[in-house]
């Protein structure tokens, strides 16, 4: 199932500086872009999401940018913590149809 | 609310041997969702129920796996003869009602590992 790429597969960011997370898909179909996180130990479970009828949602440190003409997505997580250190997912759906990217397992470093 | 609730948390086959791997979904939710988690491949989409009718099943294995919803309680995930590479943490999902939007609430999985 390669619909959904995700980069990059590891991420390493100080404590502070805005992380990264990039996403592209290929199924024009697709109409809910969400992200996961998922902690050591634990299951994944949802962070945020947008529709594509807007180009970008914030809530609190967390962004998501989104480019519907190029198919892309991104994660964007100001002034990371070291709390934030986890997979992330970018996801994919249509028809009820859920799709995640490989994850990209992010590390702030204190 | 118990969540999803998924057994056994860990099973151990011998190649060849069948499993089966159980999923509660949470009460009242309509639609549950099976994905294949492995550090190579990510989460991998499996299948999924609504109203205990299959409606995707394009991420299963043709061949030794099968699910089923019998009841709206509880869905299994058979395979039959396990091979290595079914090794994984097989993640159970549901949501309210099956929507495009609607958000996956996620059991803590079953770690498989054939031998």
């Amino acid at each position: 199932q390669q619909q959904v790429r995700q980069s990059p597969q590891s991420l390493t960011v100080w404590e502070g500086e805005t992380a990264i997370l990039n996403c592209s898909y290929e199924d024009s179909t697709f109409d809910y872009f969400p992200w996961y996180h998922q902690f050591p130990g634990e299951s994944p479970a949802l962070l945020i999401a947008i529709r594509p009828v807007s180009n970008k949602k914030e809530d609190g440190r967390f962004t998501i940018f989104f480019n519907k003409r190029e198919k892309k997505f991104s994660l964007h997580i100001a002034d990371s913590q070291p709390g934030d250190s986890a997979t992330y997912f970018c996801g994919c759906s249509s028809f009820s149809k859920l799709v995640f990217g490989q994850g990209t397992s992010l590390s702030v470093v204190p | 609310n118990a969540g999803v609730i998924q057994t056994p948390r860990h099973k151990v086959t011998g190649k060849g041997q069948e499993a089966t791997l159980w999923c509660e979904p949470i009460s009242g939710h309509s639609a549950v969702f099976w994905y294949r988690q492995t550090i190579v491949q990510g989460l991998e989409f499996l299948t999924y129920f609504r109203n205990q009718a299959p409606i995707d099943d394009s991420g299963m294995p043709k061949e030794r796996f099968s699910a089923q919803m019998p009841n709206q309680s509880h869905s299994t995930l058979k395979i039959q003869s396990t091979q290595p590479q079914d090794s994984a943490v097989y993640l159970c999902a549901s949501s309210l009602g099956g929507a495009s939007a609607e958000t996956l609430y996620f059991g803590s999985g079953t770690r498989l590992t054939v031998l």
